[in-house]
């Protein structure tokens, strides 16, 4: 089974600077899909950025970008010039790439609440 | 990009009576779709987990003759609360996966459910 950890249950960032968000998880597979997901208040889950386990280029999108350390097990979440949508629980979530039972599931971490202050 | 549908975005109900939730896949066909269920400042916790045209695969713990989910078409899957009590109120989302993981997992808006 795989596990993910969010360590940071909360985190605020001011306006315009950049925030981290940490995440590591643990598994035995070794072709996987890593997920950042953006919860806003109004609790439509969109998603952020997305790594695949074989690509050792790390993913960006425009601010966001992730720090993936596979020996590690680390998936990190950089934000950059913060702004106040992105004040949000972010989540990060793993899904195995295999076929079969249970296959395609994500698992999520218990989020990290960032605040963005003006 | 794709979108999910859900309906309705909110729900009141009487306790002992039923509510059906329903999620549509608007622009793609969702082979497989997902329904969680999110406490206050909690996690989402998978329920279940269905393929179109088959029994959904239920996890440990949620009771498949509480939470019918019924998923006969590519693009519509629905979950109902049958007898609903108060203790089953909380937010339900539906997530679908296409045929292709090019994008992932699209998320339905989320239904939050008031059992009175």
């Amino acid at each position: 089974a795989q596990t993910v950890t969010q360590s940071q249950p909360e985190m605020s960032v001011q306006e315009a600077e950049t925030v981290t968000l940490s995440c590591t998880y643990d598994t035995s597979e070794s072709n996987y899909y890593l997920f950042w997901y953006k919860q806003p208040p109004s609790r439509q889950m969109i998603l952020v950025i997305r790594q695949e386990a074989y690509k050792q280029q790390n993913a960006t999108e425009n601010r966001f970008s992730v720090n993936f350390q596979k020996a590690a097990k680390s998936f990190s979440l950089k934000i950059s010039d913060s702004q106040l949508g992105d004040t949000a629980m972010y989540f990060c979530a793993f899904m195995a790439a295999y076929s079969g039972a249970g296959s395609y599931q994500l698992t999520f971490g218990k989020g990290t609440k960032l605040s963005v202050i003006p | 990009g794709a979108v999910v549908s859900q309906h309705p975005s909110w729900v009141i109900c009487k306790s002992g009576t039923s509510v059906k939730i329903e999620c549509r896949s608007l622009d793609f066909q969702a082979t497989t779709m997902f329904w969680y269920r999110q406490f206050p400042k909690q996690s989402l916790m998978l329920m279940a987990t269905s393929n179109e045209g088959s029994k959904a695969t239920y996890e440990q713990g949620v009771e498949k003759d509480k939470f019918l989910i019924n998923h006969a078409s590519l693009t519509l899957s629905t979950l109902t609360v049958t007898s609903a009590h108060p203790e089953d109120s909380s937010f339900y989302i539906c997530s679908a996966r296409g045929r292709s993981m090019l994008y992932g997992y699209t998320f339905g808006s989320g239904t939050r459910l008031t059992v009175v």
